[in-house]
């Protein structure tokens, strides 16, 4: 089956850099979404994006669907966005093993 | 409900009881995922169930899973038997289905714990 590697895996920033979280997939797929897991455990959907490239305020996503990566990109980050990023890829809805981030203040 | 809603948020339980998990999704929405969160196996997929199909049971780790959902609504996640691996988050998710659309949406969990 499809494997989903993630790096980091862990990533300390002070807040108001910038950071980039990296997915790697081993197959071709028609679904990929990054995940953002707050420290009270709740999973909040932040990109569906299986190919192209999105923003969101702070946050925008790149994937490479020939290359099989999808990039997670962080600017001016906040103490807000600590917690567990993981990407989803493939229908076989596999996670990667996530990028645990901490900011501080 | 306005989200993903999951109860019981916590539950204990012996070793060899069985346990019913309820996950109400938002509604109008079509998909209906199930997955745990455990420390040595991270997020792992359960079953999905998309309207009137038979739901996709690959991640299923044993026989003694089971769930089935209802009128294309509220879902139950059975474990039978309960083992101690067992003990987990399990969370659900739902979603409409289509492109862009199959955005998830995830409740809070429930915390198993099998003593």
């Amino acid at each position: 089956g499809i494997q989903v590697e993630q790096s980091p895996p862990d990533l300390i920033l002070q807040e108001g850099a910038n950071s980039t979280l990296r997915c790697n997939f081993s197959d071709s797929v028609n679904n990929l979404q990054w995940f953002h897991q707050n420290p009270w455990g709740q999973l909040i959907n932040l990109f569906y994006i299986p190919s192209g490239t999105k923003q969101n305020g702070r946050l925008s996503a790149t994937t490479v669907a020939t290359e099989r990566y999808s990039l997670l990109y962080i600017s001016s980050s906040q103490t807000t966005d600590s917690g567990v990023y993981f990407c989803q890829a493939g229908t076989a809805l596999i996670f990667g093993k996530g990028t645990t981030l901490s900011v501080s203040s | 409900g306005a989200g993903v809603s999951q109860s019981p948020s916590n539950k204990v339980t012996e070793k060899g009881k069985d346990v019913e998990l309820r996950c109400d999704p938002i509604s109008g929405h079509t998909a209906l995922y199930w997955y745990r969160q455990s420390l040595g196996q991270g997020l792992e997929f359960l079953i999905y169930f998309q309207g009137n199909s038979a739901p996709d049971k690959s991640g299923l780790p044993s026989d003694r899973f089971s769930a089935e959902r209802t009128g294309g609504s509220v879902s139950t996640l059975t474990i039978q038997r309960t083992q101690q691996e067992d003990s987990a988050v399990y969370l659900c998710a739902s979603s409409l289905v289509g492109g862009a659309k199959n955005i998830q949406y995830f409740g809070a969990g429930t915390r198993l714990s099998v003593l």
